[in-house]
């Protein structure tokens, strides 16, 4: 039920920018994307979400196609400790709470 | 603000024991959540609250499985008897359920091993 696809993994260097990308061909107007990320051995983070328009935070940017069958992630200066697997969800937005359905995300390995 | 709490943070245990694991969601969350993590299967979600309230258990793999949430400051995750494939992390997560604002915090884990 996970609704997204993402590449299995992903290699960058540390000091580059890491584009994570999602595809959600299936999404529907009133789900949103939400990204979070799980170091390991520990508890998932929560990184951003949006629903059309591109979102900016202190720890990532997200960019959605305007079509919003797919978007990005981008971590504008990757560090070692942004090595993770990065999850790409969807889902709507509800007032008891939202059931987020985890995929296999994408195991990212950022290299000195 | 110490965060979600769990414990234990590893329990080992013998096959038909009962195991019961423990949350301490963020104060004035309102919604609590219950993950399950393997290798094979990833992160699943087994049952959700909503203000105490057991919203959706269909993730619950049998019922083996039981969750309760007597206040908004506990809930338990109780497997009865417990078995080798039952071994996993589970994870506790609370939010405070707005829409579109749902940033869901995760406790740390409980690591379980049933022999």
């Amino acid at each position: 039920d996970a609704k997204t696809t993402q590449p299995t993994s992903m290699d960058c260097a540390e000091g580059r920018a890491a584009n994570l990308p999602c595809n959600h061909s299936t999404i529907s107007g009133n789900e949103y994307v939400y990204w979070y990320r799980q170091i390991h051995s520990q508890g998932p983070q929560y990184i951003i979400h949006g629903l059309k328009n591109n979102e900016t935070n202190e720890m990532a940017s997200l960019i959605i196609t305007e079509d919003r069958k797919s978007s990005t992630l981008i971590l504008p200066h990757a560090t070692l400790r942004d090595t993770a697997v990065y999850y790409c969800i969807v889902r709507v937005g509800s007032n008891t709470g939202n059931q987020f359905y985890f995929g296999t995300g994408t195991s990212l390995t950022v290299i000195p | 603000d110490a965060g979600v709490i769990q414990s234990p943070r590893h329990e080992v245990t013998e096959m038909g024991q009962e195991v019961t694991l423990r949350c301490k969601p963020i104060s004035g969350h309102n919604s609590l959540f219950w993950y399950r993590q393997t290798m094979m299967r990833g992160l699943e979600l087994l049952i959700y609250f909503n203000n105490n309230v057991p919203i959706d258990d269909s993730g619950m793999p049998e019922d083996r499985f039981s969750a309760k949430m007597p206040n908004a400051s506990f809930s338990t995750l109780k497997i009865q008897p417990s078995e080798p494939r039952d071994s996993a992390v589970y994870f506790c997560a609370s939010s405070f359920g707005l829409a579109e604002v749902n940033e869901q915090f995760f406790g740390p884990g409980t690591r379980l091993t049933v022999l």
